[in-house]
């Protein structure tokens, strides 16, 4: 069974562009989490979706946003980078209302200069 | 703010010892558990979860929980020079619900 995919593995961006993350979560998951873990510091929570829907989002600003898809895969924006936008991107996906046990993809590496 | 404790380490242990790495959390209606272990540049990999007191085992690793003390605690037996990476712990509030991870426990297995 094929896990959580993430693209592109690497993004680099200049400050105040954009930058579109993707994530394929495990077949028949409908829950897709998004991370964010700049170095130093744990995982802080995003944004989470099920069934198309944003159920919760984290302690950040409106420029980072998302949307779910009908197939379940998800895309995250970030919008107007900053330099402390810097850091892993991850995203997890769990069968939500039967198990909360999330798996991850290998990662987005993004990187503003 | 909901709260996940852990002892950023590092934690140094011979190989073949016995690694315990421990975790306090302060919301007291947290009903799932997670151990996760993350290489340095990879992703976190689930090793196990625990939703009841009590231990759990599963190979060499044994989860436990004491949701009296808000505590849970990961024991790593015959510990391995692979065994060395920083442990997640994680907890959930309720199912489907995003987890909140604590900053990790840098673990170092010496040979």
């Amino acid at each position: 069974e094929a896990g959580v995919t993430q693209s592109p593995t690497h993004l680099i961006k200049t400050r105040g562009q954009q930058a579109t993350l993707r994530c394929s979560p495990i077949s028949g998951h409908t829950s897709v989490y998004w991370y964010q873990q700049a170095l130093g510091l744990g995982l802080q929570f995003l944004l989470w979706y099920d069934e198309g829907e944003e159920r919760n989002r984290g302690n950040f600003p409106p420029r980072f946003s998302g949307r779910q898809f009908p197939n379940y895969s998800s895309e995250l924006n970030v919008n107007a980078l900053e330099l402390e936008d810097s850091a892993l991107y991850l995203c997890a996906s769990s069968l939500a209302g039967l198990t909360d046990t999330q798996y991850f993809g290998p990662g987005t590496r993004l990187t503003v200069l | 703010q909901k709260e996940v404790e852990q002892n950023s380490g590092p934690l140094s242990v011979p190989e073949g010892a016995i690694a315990s790495l421990n975790c306090t959390y302060s919301d007291r209606g947290s009903q799932s558990f997670f151990w996760y272990r993350q290489y340095s540049g990879k992703s976190p990999e689930l090793i196990m979860f625990i939703y009841s007191n009590g231990d759990k085992e599963d190979g060499r690793f044994t989860a436990q929980l004491n949701k009296a003390s808000q505590y849970v605690s990961l024991l790593i037996r015959d510990s391995q020079p692979s065994d060395s990476a920083t442990y997640l712990c994680a907890v959930s509030p309720e199912s489907g619900y995003a987890l909140n991870f604590g900053k990790g426990t840098s673990l170092l297995v010496t040979p």
